[in-house]
């Protein structure tokens, strides 16, 4: 069975500090890994996503995680984060075509970001 | 396109009540979920279906019935509501055979208090 490990369950930021939140996965099979965001009294969004090819893969609003086979992590990063950037963050894993698309979440981390 | 619809937004039960907590998707995807999200807990999985007429079991699934007679729709529903079913609770939907699209999409979700 898939597991989702993500370390930090609250991360306290400063407006325009560089974040990283981390996220371990413990799977047999490969993978896809995927990065939600929840913004308060609301559903999840989709983030980012790695299914193959690049190890680094990047949203639109400024956050990049890397996935690293050898050490089971997809962690997510930023390099200046905003006010608005406060939600919870969840870390997501599912098995590729073969498997189940129904996807296996971490317990969240909450970013919160001062001013 | 509306995506994944989840009635009723909020819902107060009483101790012992049932009722169904109602999701469709007009995605025409194949799998659908449920979790319930609890603080700390991040999201679990309480059933799933990979197809009409196909439905499992996930993670957390004592007191709760599914059914799935049409691609649509996924009803979940709650036998005698208790108190430790009190949640918030996501209704999800993922991959179209037709489609590259490998990521869940969620529902704004049904926050359940059980009295």
């Amino acid at each position: 069975a898939q597991s989702v490990t993500q370390l930090d369950s609250q991360v306290p930021v400063f407006e325009e500090a560089p974040v990283e939140l981390r996220c371990n996965y413990s799977s047999s099979v490969s993978v896809y890994l995927f990065w939600y965001v929840q913004y308060p009294n609301q559903g999840l969004q989709l983030l980012l996503k790695y299914l193959s090819g690049s190890t680094l893969v990047e949203s639109i609003n400024g956050f990049e995680a890397e996935f690293n086979k050898s050490q089971t992590s997809f962690h997510l990063r930023k390099p200046s984060v905003h006010i608005s950037d406060t939600a919870e963050y969840f870390c997501a894993v599912s098995d590729k075509p073969g498997g189940s698309y129904i996807p296996t979440f971490g317990r969240g981390t909450s970013l919160i970001v001062h001013p | 396109n509306a995506g994944v619809t989840q009635t009723p937004k909020f819902q107060v039960l009483k101790t012992g009540q049932s009722m169904t907590l109602q999701c469709a998707q007009d995605m025409n995807h194949e799998y659908m979920s449920w979790y319930r999200q609890d603080p700390g807990m991040g999201l679990r999985l309480i059933h799933y279906s990979v197809g009409a007429g196909i439905t499992d079991q996930g993670e957390v699934p004592n007191g709760y019935n599914v059914s799935r007679s049409t691609t649509e729709d996924f009803p979940l529903r709650l036998l005698s509501a208790a108190p430790s079913q009190t949640s918030v609770y996501f209704c999800a939907s993922s991959y179209s055979p037709t489609g590259l699209n490998t990521e869940a999409f969620f529902g704004q979700g049904t926050r359940l208090t059980v009295v």
